[in-house]
C-alpha cells in the first residue's frame, strides 16, 4: 500500500511556477521525503529531499509544514524539458527495515 | 562516471525460458534494488539488498530471484518467466544512511524493457 498519494496529473505553461503537493498522512517521526523526476525511457533521477520546512537547490524548492502530513515540490519557471513525472518518496533512511514504496507519481505536461 | 548499468536495454523472451538481467554499479554502494514499472503503476519494488549476501523482499518478489555475491553487482534473475512480467525494470543503488546523515539519493540505471511472448 502507497505510503503517498500525489495528483495523477498536471499541466502548466512555459515560465509558469509549478507546485506539486504529495500527502503522506501516515509519515514516521524518522521518515525523510525525496522527489525525484523521470523522464521517458530513463530512470528516475534524484531533485530534492529534506525532513522538515523549506530545502532549496538549484533545480526546486521543498516546502513541507510543521505537521509533515504533506509536502510541495515546487520547480520554479518551468520549461518544456521539465516534462516528465513526479515522485515522491517517503522513506526512514533506507534502513531495509521495510521496501520502498514509490507512489504512482504525478505527470507534469508543460505547454508552450 | 558514476553510474548503474544495467544490461540487457531491450530483451525479448519466450515463456519459460530463463533469464538473467544485470546490475552493476561502480560508486561502492552498499544498497542496491530492482524495480518494475507499468502504466499507471509507478515504479514498484521487487527485491533489495544491504550489503552483500544480504537480500529482502520488496513489494513484488514472485517470480523473480536476486543475489548479491560482490558489492557492485545484483542481477535479477527469472527462473521461468511469463508474460505477466512483461515490464521496464530498473536497478538503483545508494549508500545506506550514516549517523545523522539521511539515506543518500537512489541512483538509477536506464532501464530494461522486458517482453516476454
Amino acid at each position: 500500500l502507497a505510503k503517498t498519494t500525489q495528483p495523477i496529473s498536471m499541466d502548466s505553461y512555459e515560465g509558469q511556477e509549478v507546485n506539486i503537493t504529495c500527502s503522506h498522512n501516515n509519515i514516521a517521526t524518522n521518515d525523510y521525503i525525496t522527489w525525484y523526476q523521470q523522464f521517458p525511457s530513463q530512470g528516475p533521477r534524484f531533485i530534492i529531499q529534506g525532513y522538515k520546512t523549506k530545502v532549496t537547490n538549484e533545480v526546486a524548492s521543498l516546502f513541507i509544514p510543521a505537521d509533515r502530513k504533506s509536502s510541495t515540490l515546487s520547480l520554479p519557471r518551468v520549461s518544456l524539458s521539465d516534462t516528465a513525472v513526479y515522485y515522491c518518496l517517503v522513506d526512514e533512511e533506507l534502513s531495509g527495515n521495510t521496501p520502498l514504496v514509490f507512489g504512482k507519481g504525478t505527470r507534469l505536461s508543460v505547454i508552450a | 562516471e558514476a553510474q548503474v548499468t544495467q544490461n540487457p536495454r531491450y530483451l525479448i523472451t519466450v515463456t519459460g525460458k530463463k533469464l538473467t538481467v544485470t546490475c552493476s554499479q561502480n560508486m561502492n554502494h552498499e544498497y542496491m534494488s530492482w524495480y518494475r514499472q507499468d502504466p499507471g503503476l509507478g515504479l514498484r519494488q521487487i527485491y533489495y539488498s544491504m550489503n552483500v549476501e544480504v537480500t529482502d523482499k520488496g513489494d513484488v518478489p514472485e517470480g523473480y530471484k536476486v543475489s548479491r555475491k560482490e558489492k557492485r553487482n545484483f542481477p535479477l534473475i527469472l527462473e521461468s518467466p511469463s508474460p505477466n512480467q512483461t515490464s521496464l525494470y530498473f536497478c538503483a543503488s545508494s549508500f545506506l544512511p550514516r549517523s545523522g546523515f539521511p539515506g543518500e539519493k537512489l541512483f538509477f540505471g536506464s532501464g530494461t524493457q522486458l517482453s516476454v511472448l
